[in-house]
């Protein structure tokens, strides 16, 4: 069964504080891992996708890293506005396209 | 471009009612997904539809839930009877064929009392 683990479970940083966010994974056959944040009463919003060992994705502040074993996801100079819930899933073997994700990493940014 | 769309925002039923939840796919999107989040968990996929066929049920609990997407394009989602437990955030999603991503709704909060 394919497991998610998302670290820490939250993190509170000052505004221009950077810092990572990981997700290590157990899978049959990595597909593809997603990151996607969600923010209080709204669904998840997609960031990134990955699909290979020593990819990167960027936007703005973000940055999205992929090794055989987990993910990083890497915050830049934060502003308050990216406070949210950061989630985790991956994209595993099989015809389906079915994500399992993580419990989420809750980022408090202040002021 | 349109979102996916969810109704209602919110439901508050007493357990061993029912209830339903309607949601509407991007426009062209043939694939479908309806999620259970329970507070403070990641979303947890409850049944996918391909066009108005499912693709994967295999967590639905099918002694209270059901879904149904008939002509391909939106879907209803129904619990009976609802217990204390499934208080949750269902979430919709769709995807394109053939393509992983998957575009999220706004999510019902049901609270069952």
């Amino acid at each position: 069964e394919d497991q998610v683990t998302q670290s820490p479970e939250a993190l509170r940083l000052q505004e221009g504080e950077s810092s990572s966010l990981n997700c290590s994974y157990t899978v049959s056959g990595l597909r593809g891992l997603f990151w996607y944040r969600q923010d209080p009463g709204k669904g998840p919003e997609f960031l990134f996708t990955l699909y290979s060992a020593g990819e990167e994705k960027e936007k703005e502040r973000l940055k999205a890293t992929l090794t055989k074993k987990e993910s990083f996801l890497h915050i830049t100079a934060p502003k308050p506005e990216d406070s949210a819930t950061y989630l985790c899933a991956v994209l595993s073997g099989g015809s389906n396209y079915k994500l399992t994700f993580g419990k989420g990493t809750l980022l408090t940014v202040n002021p | 471009e349109a979102g996916v769309a969810q109704s209602p925002r919110y439901k508050i039923i007493e357990k061993r009612q029912s209830v339903a939840f309607w949601c509407n796919p991007i426009s062209g999107h043939a694939t479908l997904y309806w999620y259970q989040q329970i507070l403070g968990q990641g979303p947890k996929l409850l049944i996918q539809f391909q066009n108005n066929g499912v693709v994967d049920d295999s967590q639905l609990p099918k002694d209270r839930f059901s879904a149904e997407r008939l002509k391909g394009v939106d879907s209803t989602l129904k619990i009976q009877p609802a217990k204390l437990e499934d208080s949750a955030v269902y979430l919709c999603a769709s995807s394109p064929t053939g393509e992983p991503t998957q575009y999220f709704g706004p999510g019902t909060r049901l609270t069952v009392l």
